[in-house]
């Protein structure tokens, strides 16, 4: 059965570089069917997707993030990263790493990490 | 953008209707997640209707013109929590959530 567990540090100042690693047992991130990413919540609201890629490097962004996000998979220990630059208050929120599962129709996210809370506060 | 009501009232035993509304959203994919406070959300219903290993025949869904719709029916208490709709329809797009809907077992 496939787990995934995210970490990283939880307390940031502003304008410092949000750093997030995910482990992935029981699958691989070498997988054609699946992409790897991020999504995240902040407290008390709804789920926001960050990105998504594949382990031969495709990458998928939201827009609204895109110019302060990188992504990287590495197949060789099943980990998968990010990395959201300048960070501000409004980026604190429990951060997801999450599975998709490439379907016929569409894509959907199968499993996900515990969730991270990162706190951006001078 | 997909829109869901904030909340959704039922009392145990009753059926729960929870609509995602979309522009043409009958023409896509969605999928459904519940997610419990404190936890991270769970797939409960994948391309309209089809549901994981382990989710009960009381959760299916529809999905037609503007609206696909989330049906629980004889809702228990342990299925309060918060239900997001979700649309990825081409690995090319942005992923999309609804806002999410409330679901309270009264």
């Amino acid at each position: 059965q496939v787990q995934l567990r995210g970490s990283g540090p939880g307390l940031l100042k502003p304008a410092d570089t949000l750093s997030l690693i995910c482990t992935v047992s029981g699958a691989s991130v070498s997988s054609n069917r699946h992409y790897w990413g991020w999504i995240r919540q902040p407290p008390g609201k709804g789920l926001e997707w960050i990105g998504s890629m594949s382990h031969r490097g495709n990458t998928y962004y939201n827009p609204s993030l895109k110019s302060r996000v990188t992504m990287s998979v590495d197949a060789s220990t099943d980990h998968f990263s990010l990395k959201l630059h300048s960070v501000s208050a409004a980026d604190t929120a429990v951060y997801f790493c999450a599975r998709a599962t490439i379907g016929a129709a569409g894509n959907w996210f199968d499993a996900w990490g515990q969730g991270t809370l990162v706190i951006v506060s001078s | 953008v997909l829109t869901q009501p904030p909340s959704v009232s039922v009392a145990p035993g009753q059926t729960a209707t929870i609509p995602c509304g979309g522009n043409k959203i009958g023409y896509k994919s969605v999928h459904w997640y519940q997610q419990r406070p404190g936890q991270a959300p769970v797939v409960v219903l994948y391309d309209d209707g089809d549901r994981p290993s382990g989710i009960p025949e009381r959760f299916s869904g529809a999905n037609s013109g503007d609206t696909a719709t989330l049906t629980i029916t004889g809702v228990e208490v342990g299925d309060e929590a918060d239900y997001y709709c979700q649309v990825w329809d081409s690995s090319s797009d942005p992923v999309e959530f609804g806002g999410g809907t409330k679901l309270t077992v009264l």
